[in-house]
């Protein structure tokens, strides 16, 4: 489909690990990227990965790409509170010419910390 | 550093009124994005500049949407008339060019709401 595709909800206990998923579209988007958003605030960019990487880890945060099923997911080791947030996933399509920059977002996974 | 600055933070005017948005994106990045994120939805571009220059514009509605980036470095978002279905959070983006590797930086939006 045309759509990248994130499951809308995900509740975890604090210290627990978060796993996020994020289907994809276009085997040929070349880098994957994770953004949070807080409440009432822009786009953090968290990480990204480059599409001839499997796996890519900065501090508590591991991204998975499976190019063959377009799957890209994004795990939270030891959740904080500070984590609950929005988490969009963002690939960048190579496949229009002249918009070899375009970022296509999904629709957000709302991630929700409990004591 | 400071980031992408964008204003109004907030905007509330009634359907047929015209709005402005402003950006002001990070020094030296010559790419400058805009997008519009819906309630519950991830960001859609809406136009990407080039420095002066306007390369992406496909997803803007131009019967009522106009963007101008005059000296390569701000830029405004205008509608006139805004509609009720423009009711949205508009998000302003910097990169330093538009090449695959380059990360987008976003500000933190302006929310329009149309009466």
């Amino acid at each position: 489909g045309e759509d990248v595709e994130q499951s809308l909800f995900l509740s975890v206990r604090e210290g627990d690990s978060s796993v996020i998923n994020c289907t994809y579209t276009d085997s040929s988007s070349t880098y994957l990227y994770w953004y949070k958003q807080e409440p009432g605030a822009g786009l953090q960019l968290l990480t990204y990965i480059f599409s001839n990487m499997d796996m890519k880890q900065d501090q508590r945060l591991t991204v998975l790409l499976n190019k063959k099923d377009k799957h890209l997911s994004l795990r939270i080791a030891d959740t904080q509170t500070g984590d609950s947030a929005i988490y969009f996933c963002a690939e960048k399509r190579a496949k229009y010419t002249g918009t070899a920059s375009k970022l296509t977002f999904g629709t957000g996974t709302r991630l929700q910390v409990t004591l | 550093e400071a980031g992408v600055v964008q204003s109004p933070r907030y905007k509330i005017i009634e359907k047929k009124q015209p709005v402005a948005f402003w950006c002001n994106p990070i020094s030296g990045h010559n790419t400058l994005y805009w997008y519009r994120q819906n309630l519950g939805q991830g960001p859609e571009l809406l136009i990407r500049y080039e420095n002066e220059e306007a390369v992406d514009d496909s997803q803007l509605p131009k019967d009522r949407f106009s963007a101008e980036r005059l000296k390569g470095v701000d830029s405004t978002l205008k509608i006139q008339p805004a509609e009720l279905g423009d009711s949205a959070v508009y998000l302003c983006a910097s990169s330093l060019g538009s090449s695959n590797t380059d990360t987008q930086y976003f500000g933190p939006g302006t929310r329009l709401t149309v009466l």
